[in-house]
């Protein structure tokens, strides 16, 4: 089944550092959207990308598609402390389907 | 900027008992879903709602959940009869016209069910 898996499931990086996360999925899409989630609260969405593009930029988030090898990658620079949260990338296919979300990589960024 | 809200934001029951959890999706959506979140586990698609009638639901939406839009701004998930198994967190969610073809879904906060 058509499913978004990110990996790792957890990352530990010092304040100002990258991080990237990496996010797999098994079948054709029709877009491809990033969320975070802090403890306990609600989905915030972050950026949608199409499977006609490759990469999208919002503030210090950088997401790139690649459809041939059915990945995303979501990079956040010079992260701060408040960027700790966790992942999610979610994918829609072709046929209209909701949202199928992966597991979610937990990002701690440490002060 | 507009906003999906949710309520109750908490909400503690019996089981065997039933719960009506309430979203006002953006006005101008009209695509609406539920998802839910157990917890430590990954959000789930329950159910998506559009022109007053379910367009698709998963395995985890059977005849013990239902959804109405009673009138033009919410969106209710009733859960009958609920069982331990259905404490989560409850997501209620819209997106503009076009729905999952590349349209934005927004999220909100939540509603966290338990049932004891």
């Amino acid at each position: 089944s058509q499913q978004g898996e990110e990996d790792p499931q957890a990352l530990s990086i010092q304040e100002g550092e990258n991080a990237t996360m990496n996010c797999s999925y098994k079948t054709s899409i029709n877009n491809l959207q990033w969320y975070r989630q802090n403890s306990g609260r609600g989905l915030v969405h972050l950026i949608l990308i199409r499977s006609n593009e490759r990469e999208k930029h919002s503030g210090r988030l950088r997401v790139t598609l690649d459809t041939s090898k059915k990945s995303s990658s979501l990079l956040i620079t010079a992260s701060r402390a408040a960027d700790t949260a966790s992942y999610f990338c979610a994918t829609v296919n072709s046929g209209n389907t909701p949202l199928v979300f992966g597991k979610g990589t937990r990002l701690s960024v440490i002060a | 900027e507009p906003e999906v809200t949710q309520t109750p934001s908490h909400q503690v029951t019996q089981m065997g008992q039933e719960v009506i959890l309430r979203c006002v999706p953006i006005s101008n959506h009209l695509y609406f879903y539920w998802y839910r979140q157990i917890l430590g586990q990954k959000v789930e698609f329950l159910v998506s709602f559009y022109n007053n009638e379910i367009s698709e639901k998963s395995e985890i939406f059977d005849d013990q959940f239902s959804v109405e839009r009673p009138d033009g701004s919410n969106f209710t998930l009733k859960i009958r009869s609920t069982k331990l198994e259905d404490s989560a967190m409850y997501f209620c969610a819209s997106s503009e016209p076009g729905g999952g073809l590349g349209n934005t879904i927004y999220f909100g906060e939540g509603s966290w069910l338990t049932v004891v």
